[in-house]
């Protein structure tokens, strides 16, 4: 059973790189998001989508874009990456609101 | 601004100790409230909650709501060393976007 996966698992970048982080679930589920957790702030939400073909800002969306071309896959992202954006990214996906979310493993990204 | 805050942030127990973990919130259109269990990649689902009163048991663990006090508890009992994680309470609002809003997250230990 995969669920929901995510690549690549770590990844060391430079300033100023760009890099993609790939998202695919093999639950045909409708909604997809993805997270980021540092230390003391939990997990916030950077861009999400409830359908394929259509993505939203979340919480903390500055410097990350996102695509949804496909219902299984959720593509974040970073054109010019910031230490800023050292963290840890999760992946999620819910077949509809009001039901819990699936995450995948996470990826490590750090930005030097 | 929709808030969910979780305490204690750190806690260190010896195993057989029972433990309670809390978690307050103050969101518009709350719809229910989850807790999930991290221990090193991504976080498990734990439970749902949606009515005031009613106890959610799985194990050693339960977890019970007060929509009136807007705040849940997750208790364990006869703590492990398994049991160490970093414990994440989320809220739910009524909306179609499935859009969760974290706590920080309570970090336990269980020494042996």
């Amino acid at each position: 059973n995969a669920g929901v996966t995510q690549t690549p698992k770590f990844r060391v970048l430079k300033t100023g790189q760009s890099m993609t982080l790939l998202c695919a679930q093999d639950m045909n589920h409708e909604y997809m998001y993805w997270y980021r957790q540092d230390p003391g702030m939990g997990l916030r939400l950077i861009h999400y989508s409830v359908g394929e073909g259509t993505t939203a800002k979340g919480e903390v969306p500055d410097g990350y874009n996102v695509s949804r071309l496909k219902k299984q896959n959720f593509l974040l992202g970073l054109e010019s990456a910031a230490p800023s954006q050292t963290s840890v990214y999760f992946c999620a996906s819910s077949p509809h609101s009001g039901n819990t979310i699936y995450f995948g493993e996470g990826s490590w990204l750090t930005v030097v | 601004e929709d808030k969910v805050v979780q305490s204690p942030l750190s806690l260190v127990v010896h195993e057989g100790d029972t433990v309670t973990l809390n978690c307050s919130y103050e969101v518009t259109n709350f719809r229910s409230l989850l807790w999930y269990k991290q221990e090193k990649k991504a976080p498990t689902f734990l439970f749902m909650l949606t009515s005031s009163g009613i106890e959610k048991k799985s194990g050693r663990l339960s977890s019970i709501l007060d929509k009136k006090e807007l705040f849940s508890i997750l208790n364990i009992t006869a703590t492990q060393t398994g049991d160490s994680a970093v414990y994440l309470c989320a809220v739910d609002r009524s909306s179609n976007t499935g859009k969760l809003i974290f706590g920080q997250g309570t970090t336990l230990q269980v020494k042996p």
